[in-house]
């Protein structure tokens, strides 16, 4: 079936820096999506990719969907403490669900 | 905000017993997904229905089932509830069926004491 794989599990940066988050999957999908979740309330969606190489920013966020279309990736730049939370990729494949990777989460130390 | 309402916020009840979780997606959307997330699992699909039907099914217990309503809404049934099955409960929803965004509620806070 259709899986993703986000690794590693945490990571900790300090504020300013640079983060890049990778997503891999075994099989191809149509659709990546990232989503940033706070303690306690739903993921929100970050930013959509349609297209394979297609390359999208959101302020400080830029994430790509892979030429392979097996991975994608998300960048955080000049990293602020409110960037703390879990970050998830997602995509629909050949069926329609929409599959999460276990997710990323973010530490931004001051 | 999202467009995406869930009630209750959070529910407690014993094992054994049945509950309904409520959704509502984004006007417009004719896509609803239902997802249980646990500390150890992260995000995992249950079900989803596109306008009425369902599309696509997860790993959803045979104790737990789903329905789409004509006005969109959606409802999550979750029966003979064990302690296990204490976790967050998010419903989505988008436009369509697949290659879309979708965009998540607040989630349901299922205890089972």
């Amino acid at each position: 079936g259709q899986q993703l794989n986000q690794s590693p599990q945490s990571m900790f940066i300090q504020e300013g820096e640079d983060v890049s988050m990778n997503c891999t999957s075994s099989s191809i999908f149509n659709t990546w999506l990232w989503y940033k979740q706070d303690p306690g309330e739903g993921p929100v969606l970050l930013i959509a990719l349609y297209k394979a190489g297609e390359l999208t920013s959101n302020g400080r966020l830029t994430a790509q969907f892979g030429i392979t279309r097996k991975d994608s990736f998300l960048n955080i730049s000049a990293s602020i403490p409110s960037d703390v939370g879990i970050y998830f990729c997602a995509g629909t494949g050949a069926n329609s669900k929409l599959t999460f990777g276990k997710g990323i989460t973010l530490s931004v130390r001051p | 905000d999202s467009g995406v309402t869930q009630t209750p916020k959070h529910l407690i009840t014993a094992t054994g017993q049945r509950v309904t979780l409520r959704c509502s997606p984004r006007s417009g959307d004719l896509s609803v997904y239902w997802y249980q997330q646990s500390l150890d699992q992260g995000l995992q699909f249950l079900i989803q229905y596109y306008n009425g039907e369902e599309r696509a099914k997860g790993n959803i217990l045979e104790r737990f089932s789903a329905q789409q309503f004509p006005d969109l809404h959606s409802e999550l049934n979750l029966s003979s509830l064990e302690l296990g099955d204490s976790a967050l409960y998010f419903c989505a929803s988008s436009v369509e069926i697949k290659n879309t965004e979708a965009f998540f509620g607040q989630g349901t806070r299922l205890t089972v004491v």
